[in-house]
């Protein structure tokens, strides 16, 4: 079946390192791909999108590019801050479903 | 605009009572979307509706949780009679029309804690 994985968390990071937030997908056909955020006490924003292959989706500093091949969407940012901190989720979404399909979440803190 | 606003925030009830939460998508959106969230289980869809018609409830728990959408502006999920397992965080979200590439909005939550 359809279904998105992620890495396990917490991350934990320095303020200023690099993030990476691996997500994988398994998919019959291809679908939408976004990163959804959640910060304490809030519900998920969406925070970037692709809709097909090679595509890459970026906002406030963060870049995920569609890998149909290694069927990846891992997200990135070149220099975290502390409020960056959060719960980050990948999900997919096909045409033909209204439902999108999340991963289970990867906590993400960041000490200055 | 105004997101996706849910009542109340929090919601503290004894095991037996009837709990009902309440959603208001935003405005032009065609579909809404209950959501629980646990740190057992995560995010787990529980029903969604496209035009005010309940179209996937195959992930409501049981028949204690039932769920409403009277008109466009306004949808209720209650649970009757509630027990400590129901404790959660539910959300409801809304979207446009089926385009896969649309986002769903999500509300703040509701903070339910059944003692």
């Amino acid at each position: 079946g359809n279904s998105v994985t992620q890495m396990e968390g917490p991350v934990t990071l320095s303020e200023e390192a690099f993030l990476t937030i691996n997500c994988t997908y398994t998919a019959t056909g291809y679908p939408s791909l976004f990163w959804y955020v959640q910060y304490p006490g809030e519900g998920l924003q969406l925070l970037l999108k692709a809709t097909k292959a090679d595509d890459k989706g970026s906002n406030k500093g963060f870049e995920a590019t569609y890998r149909k091949e290694t069927t990846s969407f891992h997200l990135e940012k070149g220099s975290v801050q502390v409020s960056d901190s959060a719960v980050y989720f990948c999900a997919l979404r096909f045409k033909n479903t209204d439902k999108l399909i999340f991963g289970t979440g990867t906590r993400l803190q960041v000490f200055p | 605009d105004a997101g996706v606003i849910q009542s109340p925030r929090h919601e503290v009830t004894e095991m037996g009572q009837e709990v009902t939460l309440r959603c208001k998508p935003i405005s032009g959106h065609d579909y809404l979307f209950w959501y629980r969230q646990t740190m057992m289980r995560g995010l787990e869809l529980l029903i969604y509706f496209n035009n005010n018609v309940p179209i996937d409830d195959s992930g409501m728990p049981e028949d204690r949780f039932s769920a409403k959408m009277p008109n466009a502006s306004f949808s209720t999920l209650k649970i009757q009679p509630s027990e400590p397992r129901d404790s959660a965080v539910y959300f409801c979200a809304s979207s446009l029309a089926a385009f896969s590439n649309q986002p769903q909005h999500f509300g703040d939550g509701t903070r339910l804690s059944i003692l």
